[in-house]
């Protein structure tokens, strides 16, 4: 069974702050993307990668960066924390072929005080 | 965007009863997926229907596409209190690797 593993479940930073939210996956899964939820809007994509050092903005990469250096690992980073990134952050992994399911982690809320 | 949108937002059915969500989308796919979410945690994968299928079953599911409309359903049926979940349906679009996803569907099934 794959397994997405997100370091944190619950995290609490201050405004300003640079945060890192890791997530690994043990598939050897090409694709990897970080989604935020938040009510009312569902999951918005923030950046993916399909493949090591490679990476595309999704739709609302603003205040946000990532970072894949190993094929099993993707960070995201907020570089300076604010509060209206306050929000459940989703890891997912998924293969490339063309029929492959997005395999979730189990999230991690952030809130920026 | 090519988000998906479901239909409606919050459901509550009795168990046994049989649950309908629907999802709308604006763009041409490649395959429609169903995930579902438990209160708090990361989203699973249900069930996977390509553009050039218009049904497909898996246990007490059911999917529709009809990709003429841009639209597709998920029936539960004999819906149980474990069922209780957040909803989401998915479309890949152009990149095949990229993934839309609406707001969902609140699933409340009361025992």
């Amino acid at each position: 069974d794959v397994k997405v593993t997100q370091s944190s479940r619950y995290l609490v930073k201050r405004t300003g702050e640079k945060v890192f939210l890791e997530c690994v996956q043990d598939m050897d899964h090409e694709n990897m993307f970080w989604y935020r939820q938040d009510p009312g809007l569902g999951l918005r994509l923030i950046y993916f990668s399909y493949d090591v050092k490679m990476k595309e903005k999704g739709d609302i990469p603003e205040g946000y960066s990532v970072s894949r250096e190993k094929k099993e690992r993707f960070s995201l980073i907020l570089e300076s924390a604010s509060t209206n990134q306050t929000s459940m952050y989703l890891c997912a992994s998924s293969s490339d072929r063309l029929d492959s399911p997005l395999h979730f982690g189990n999230g991690t809320r952030l809130t920026v005080t | 965007s090519q988000q998906g949108e479901e239909d409606p937002q919050a459901l509550s059915i009795q168990e046994g009863e049989n649950a309908t969500m629907n999802c709308s989308y604006k763009t041409s796919i490649n395959n429609l997926q169903w995930y579902r979410q438990n209160s708090g945690r990361g989203l699973v994968h249900l069930i996977l229907i390509r553009s050039n299928e218009r049904e497909k079953h898996s246990g007490r599911l059911r999917v529709t596409l009809d990709t003429s409309k841009k639209s597709s359903s998920l029936l539960i049926t004999a819906s149980r209190a474990a069922d209780t979940a957040s909803y989401f349906c998915a479309t890949d679009g152009v990149n095949f690797n990229k993934f839309y996803f609406g707001s969902g569907t609140k699933l409340n099934v009361k025992p």
